[in-house]
């Protein structure tokens, strides 16, 4: 059975601080990973990753793809307040299947 | 380009009513899914879309329906609503092409059955 697994499913951190959010996968005929932030709404893209060992980075966040240990991390450096949201990772497969983690809640406190 | 559109909003239904979720999109994206996310569940896939005409099931299949007569509409109806499909909706569409495209989502349909 495809699954995605997310870790930690909650955070909290003060502003400033640098985290790492782990996204595990099984499943079959992979593609491609994606992250996505959600806050009160609809999930909005953030990276897409396909290959092992290439970073992706948009200012403070960066992902990076492992696909031989079929893993991905995303980091965020100087956190700020405007970061607390749920971020979800979701797989995509060969048939154009996406299979969602269960999202990893952080909180950021002044 | 409106993108993807939901309608309705919200919805509050009795137990045992049906109705139907809107979802379209003006991208001409042949691939669209139904999710729907609980507190502490992501998203979960109930039914997707390669193509007009085609439909599959997800995760959470039972108890909706989809059809897809053209590429740009792919509705989700619930046939006899229950509890159990108190949820937010999300409608997303990709253009299909192996697993390489990003995905796009709704705004999402807040779902309350009674």
């Amino acid at each position: 059975e495809d699954k995605v697994v997310q870790s930690p499913l909650s955070l909290v951190v003060h502003e400033g601080d640098t985290v790492t959010l782990n996204c595990s996968y099984e499943v079959t005929n992979f593609r491609s990973l994606l992250w996505y932030k959600q806050e009160k709404k609809a999930p909005t893209f953030l990276f897409m990753l396909t290959s092992s060992g290439i970073e992706k980075k948009s200012g403070r966040l960066s992902s990076i793809l492992d696909k031989k240990e079929l893993f991905s991390i995303l980091n965020i450096t100087a956190t700020q307040t405007g970061d607390s949201a749920v971020y979800l990772c979701a797989v995509k497969t060969s048939y154009d299947k996406v299979i969602f983690g269960p999202g990893t809640s952080l909180s950021v406190i002044p | 380009n409106a993108g993807v559109t939901q309608t309705p909003k919200f919805q509050v239904l009795k137990t045992g009513q049906s109705m139907t979720l809107q979802c379209a999109q003006d991208m001409n994206h042949e691939y669209m899914s139904w999710y729907r996310q609980d507190p502490g569940m992501g998203l979960r896939l109930i039914h997707y879309s390669v193509g007009a005409g085609i439909t599959d099931q997800g995760e959470v299949p039972n108890g909706y329906n989809v059809s897809r007569s053209t590429t740009e509409d792919f509705p989700l109806r619930l046939l006899s609503a229950a509890p159990s499909q108190t949820s937010v909706y999300f409608c997303a569409s990709t253009l299909a092409g192996g697993g390489y495209n990003e995905q796009f989502f709704g705004p999402g349909t807040r779902l309350t059955v009674l």
